[in-house]
Order: structure tokens, then C-alpha cells, then sequence
């Protein structure tokens, strides 16, 4: 069936850098734009970052830009995000996720089990 | 302050019908970009409720309808079941944000 299995993510110090990942399963991986979406603790979600199909066009979110790069090795059925410079406000469970739809219509789907990133000295 | 306006909570008493609803703006929903509603079940990661302002994924009750109109949304859940206490979230695209965003989330509680 179709799954996302996320490894990574704990504790990390301010300034430090994680790298979280997320293996596809059940799905034509190549098929799909991936994003990271974060959820900071008792907040909403906020969209981080998303990557083509072809891994040739990437974009990030105002907040994590010049310090996350999202990636994906499509022969492996991988997704990363790697985190630079990390900070408090960066602490949050993160979400891998599908991109569904085109245009003017996209929404999330389907979605890995969350990895919580905490930094903290 | 999320983009996209949701009450903080909801709720109502099993069987009961109850709506949530989610205001943007004319650079989001007033500008027809779609609207699509998260379920997320405590300790859980969302998932899916309803794609594309009404549409929803195979598995889910037909309980649950979504609906937009100008620069809303609205999420409707009929005969209310104790399953159905979650955080609701919803989604859409801001043009000048370039981005997508999503509405601060309601907590629905089944009295």
C-alpha cells in the first residue's frame, strides 16, 4: 500500500544541522512533486519545502530559505531535508508528504508518520 | 496569524450536525484557488478529508462535505460520532505569498 516511512529528526543544538529522511513506497515515486511540512508544537502546519519529480526544480518556504535543502534519490525512492543553522523556532514535528493535483488545485497526500526536530541548548 | 481564518473550536453532541468554517482572501480563496480539508486525529498525522472544495478520498463517510463560496470555505459533518473529535485543518494557495497555506486548525469536540 501506499507509505511514507520518515527516520530522523531528535535533538539538536542551536547553530547545528539534522538531516531527516523519507522512504516511498506503494507508488510510482517519480510520478510526484515531495514536500516537508512542519507542525510547531500546539500550532498549525506550515508548508517548508517541495522537489519535482526529476529532482531538477526545488523551492523553499521564506522561513527555512539559504538554510534547509530539500533533495530526493529517485532510484532509492528517498526523500531529504537537510537543516542548516537550526533554531529554536525550527522545532517542530515534520511531515513528508505527496503533492496531489495541478494548477491551480494542490493539497498534501499522502502523509509520513511526523519526526519531531527539538533545538535546544 | 495563519492566512487562512478558522475558529479555535467547535463542538456538539453525537448525531448532531456541525460546520467549520475557513476565510481567506482575494489573493487565496476569493481568487479561485481550491480548498481542500485535513483531519488530524490526536497524536496522529493528517491525512486527506476532502480534495478540491468537495470532493472526498475513497474511505471517507459521506458524513463529511465541504463547500466554498466567495472567499470561504466551509466543512460540514453530520450525525457527529465520538471517531470524528480531531483537529480539522484547512488548505488553499495565496497568490501573494506564492504559497501554500493553510487555516490556524479547529479542535472539534463530540460532547
Amino acid at each position: 500500500q501506499v507509505q511514507l516511512v520518515q527516520s530522523g529528526g531528535g535533538l539538536v543544538k542551536p547553530g547545528g544541522s539534522l538531516r531527516l529522511t523519507c522512504a516511498a513506497s506503494g507508488f510510482t515515486f517519480t510520478n510526484f512533486y515531495m514536500t516537508w511540512i512542519r507542525q510547531a508544537p500546539g500550532k498549525g502546519l506550515e508548508w517548508v519545502s517541495y522537489v519535482s519529480g526529476d529532482n531538477t526544480y526545488t523551492r523553499h518556504a521564506d522561513s527555512v530559505k539559504g538554510r534547509f535543502t530539500i533533495s530526493r534519490d529517485n532510484a532509492k525512492n528517498l526523500v531529504f531535508l537537510q537543516m542548516n543553522s537550526l533554531r529554536a523556532e525550527d522545532t517542530a514535528v515534520y511531515y513528508c508528504t505527496g503533492l496531489q493535483g495541478s494548477g491551480a488545485s494542490n493539497w498534501f497526500d499522502p502523509w509520513g508518520q511526523g519526526t519531531l526536530v527539538t533545538v535546544s541548548s | 496569524q495563519s492566512v487562512l481564518t478558522q475558529p479555535p473550536s467547535v463542538s456538539g453532541a453525537p448525531g448532531q450536525r456541525v460546520t467549520i468554517s475557513c476565510t481567506g482572501s482575494s489573493s487565496n480563496i476569493g481568487a479561485g484557488y481550491d480548498v481542500h480539508w485535513y483531519q488530524q486525529l490526536p497524536g496522529t498525522a493528517p491525512k486527506v478529508l476532502i480534495y478540491t472544495n468537495f470532493n472526498r478520498p475513497s474511505g471517507v463517510p459521506d458524513r463529511f462535505s465541504g463547500s466554498k463560496s466567495g472567499t470561504s470555505a466551509s466543512l460540514a459533518i453530520t450525525g457527529l460520532q465520538a471517531e470524528d473529535e480531531a483537529d480539522y485543518f484547512c488548505q488553499s494557495y495565496d497568490s501573494s505569498l506564492n504559497s501554500w497555506v493553510f487555516g490556524g486548525g479547529t479542535t472539534l469536540t463530540v460532547l
